[in-house]
């Protein structure tokens, strides 16, 4: 168990709609990443952030968005859902000034 | 930009045995973080093993070491005494540092065969 929390585990809903994704962090841990993985795309970052700042950004759509709050727990959004969305949806966690990250179970998303 | 390779799409390996995995990468940058993760069919993501850049000496981990050769841009995982628990996904990937974000290799499926 790596101490990072996600739910949904699975997650099916149709094209059009949005859908949120929650992920808890391991304690104490202020950074919170997200991570696609997909068959055709393989494991890319979407975005990071950092104490409830956005930190970096990596091939996030705009029809998706995040946040994370007060509490460090993190959502993201993802809106007008597409068929190419469906994939596995990681959130991951690290301690400040550590390089290591600590991965959820991931949430299946899928589109029909 | 930087990039990891894999250029092993499978591996198989008999259980008790050695197998060497390969990755390479691509970077300008001096100071850097490599790691090695794991994916079983439960499909968890779960970290093996790590390596400093700045750090000479190879990084180990019980059965799992790497062979880290900086100037050819090249991290290997060797996994002792293959045991059936270790067929999974191996990727590879890179942290420059700055923002911690990591970027994967395409993967390599490793069985292990009883």
């Amino acid at each position: 168990d790596s101490g990072v929390t996600q739910t949904p585990k699975h997650l099916i809903t149709a094209t059009g709609q949005r859908v949120t994704l929650r992920c808890s962090p391991r304690s104490g841990d202020l950074s919170v990443y997200w991570y696609q993985q997909s068959l055709d795309q393989g494991l890319q970052f979407l975005i990071q952030y950092y104490n409830g700042e956005e930190r970096a950004k990596g091939n996030i759509l705009e029809r998706f968005s995040a946040q994370q709050f007060p509490d460090l727990h993190s959502e993201l959004n993802l809106s007008s859902l597409e068929l190419g969305d469906s994939a596995l949806y990681f959130c991951a966690s690290s301690a400040s000034g550590k390089n290591e990250a600590f991965f959820g179970q991931g949430t299946r998303l899928t589109v029909v | 930009a930087q990039t990891v390779t894999q250029s092993q799409p499978e591996m198989s390996v008999q259980e008790a045995e050695t197998v060497t995995l390969s990755c390479t990468y691509d970077t300008s940058e001096s100071d850097y973080y490599l790691f090695w993760y794991k994916q079983p069919p439960s499909r968890q993501m779960i970290l093996v093993i790590r390596q400093e850049a700045y750090k000479q000496q190879n990084a180990t981990e019980n059965r799992f070491s790497v062979n880290f050769q900086k100037a050819a841009k090249s991290f290997s995982l060797k996994i002792s005494d293959s045991q059936l628990g270790d067929a999974a996904m191996y990727f590879c990937a890179y942290d420059g540092g700055a923002t911690n974000k990591l970027i994967f290799g395409t993967g390599t499926l490793l069985a292990v065969q009883p």
